[in-house]
């Protein structure tokens, strides 16, 4: 089945360490992104990569790394610079860039961080 | 500055009725537009996209439409269920920026 990834789906981190949310698509896409959902507010963009080897940040970027070594594989370093990192975070996939002919996001199922 | 509104408030409609939600935008220029469902704990899933010479879309039971004029989209699911309670999120692209603007989403509680 194709499909895009996310692990762990529940994380715990102590203040002040560095963590890495996995991301893995089969879906043969060339863009990844990820995304933070806090309660009432939209998604909002971290980092997007249309390519591998190349990501840009996006909305809220301060305090959060990727990578992009492989075309199926995008992790997230959230670290300690990241003051208020608790969120739902989802990383998303499409076929190509956002302006080619109204392309869709697939989504995986979430990791949800909680710092103790 | 750039905006997507969605109706914070949940909508709760009796089972049978038409749910009818709303996407308004401000400072955007979308060549596309798109909603998704989100049901709790989960990752968004896309439902439909129209495109900016398009007034309105179908898809079963739902049903979208979009104003560039207005700047709004409303999403329409006809003959609601149960299994359609979920939170709705819309979805604008950036063209020149190859990115996706999301929406924080409305609740729609269909009760039986």
């Amino acid at each position: 089945d194709g499909g895009i990834t996310q692990s762990p789906k529940y994380l715990f981190r102590k203040e002040g360490q560095n963590v890495t949310l996995s991301c893995e698509q089969n879906l043969n896409h060339d863009a990844m992104y990820w995304y933070r959902q806090d309660p009432g507010q939209g998604l909002r963009l971290i980092y997007y990569s249309q390519i591998v080897n190349d990501f840009q940040k996006g909305d809220i970027a301060e305090g959060y790394s990727v990578s992009r070594e492989k075309k199926e594989s995008f992790p997230l370093t959230v670290t300690s610079a990241q003051k208020n990192p608790t969120a739902f975070y989802l990383c998303a996939s499409s076929i190509g860039p956002v302006g080619d002919a109204g392309v869709e996001a697939f989504f995986g199922q979430g990791t949800r961080l909680t710092v103790v | 500055s750039q905006k997507i509104e969605q109706n914070s408030e949940a909508l709760n409609i009796q089972e049978g009725k038409t749910a009818t939600l709303t996407c308004n935008y401000t400072n955007y220029s979308p060549a596309y537009l798109q909603w998704y469902r989100q049901d709790p704990g989960r990752g968004p899933v896309f439902l439909l996209l129209i495109r900016e010479n398009e007034k309105e879309k179908r898809k079963e039971r739902l049903k979208v439409t979009f104003d560039t004029t207005l700047k709004q989209s409303l999403f329409h699911i006809t003959a609601s269920q149960p299994a359609d309670s979920a939170t709705y999120l819309c979805a604008l692209d950036d063209y020149n920026f190859n990115k996706f603007y999301f929406g924080s989403g409305t609740k729609l509680n269909v009760k039986p």
